[in-house]
């Protein structure tokens, strides 16, 4: 079956550390995002690939960082920078970046930090 | 930029009753692409329908289907025939395509509940 896939589901991190979670498709989708939801605010854009090698800063990329070294992964670091980490996290994807064209979720990633 | 506005954060319908779930949007732009998103409890986003600016026909899916007031830049979802399983976060959502710079901007979401 074709789709997306997030791990780990759960993750918790001690104040001070990095951490990296993981976002593979297997959709032969050009385009993936990442995503930030907290209680009562919807989804706050991270940072967006349209192709392998190349990514972009979202509307809250500080604190976070991201790779796209292949066109099916692509990870996203929340380093110690980022004051409040505590989140659930969804990645996404679409054919390719651009209005015409859906975009499907994983199941996402709930951080939480100690 | 463009903002999107769900002012209900939560509404609860009887099974089987339909129900409107409202959404307003801001935007200076002619073409654009408006969403809604269901999150159920399990969190996986899933789309359920989505409507061209360019379009005057409301889009329908099944039991929903959208009143879409570009004017008024209002996009509401209205779900007949409500289901238990219909019990969920749903979010709208906008996109206007701008080139490289486009991308989906969310509303803040409302919680239905579906009593039985």
């Amino acid at each position: 079956d074709g789709g997306i896939t997030q791990s780990p589901k759960y993750l918790f991190r001690k104040e001070g550390q990095n951490v990296t979670l993981s976002c593979e498709q297997n959709l032969n989708h050009d385009a993936m995002y990442w995503y930030r939801q907290d209680p009562g605010q919807g989804l706050r854009l991270i940072y967006y690939s349209q192709i392998v090698n190349d990514f972009q800063k979202g509307d809250i990329a500080e604190g976070y960082s991201v790779s796209r070294e292949k066109k099916e992964s692509f990870p996203l670091t929340v380093t110690s920078a980022q004051k409040n980490p505590t989140a659930f996290y969804l990645c996404a994807s679409s054919i390719s970046r651009g209005t015409y064209n859906e975009q499907f979720f994983g199941p996402g990633t709930r951080l939480t930090v100690l | 930029a463009q903002t999107v506005t769900q002012s209900q954060p939560e509404m609860s319908v009887q099974e089987a009753e339909t129900v409107t779930l409202s959404c307003t949007y801001d935007t200076s732009e002619s073409d654009y692409y408006l969403f809604w998103y269901k999150q159920p409890p399990s969190r996986q986003m899933i789309l359920v329908i989505r409507q061209e600016a360019y379009k005057q026909q409301n889009a329908t899916e099944n039991r929903f289907s959208v009143n879409f007031q570009k004017a008024a830049k209002s996009f509401s979802l209205k779900i007949s025939d409500s289901q238990l399983g219909d019990a969920a976060m749903y979010f709208c959502a906008y996109i206007e395509y701008t080139g490289a710079n486009s991308k989906l901007t969310f509303g803040k979401g409302i919680t239905l509940s579906v009593r039985p």
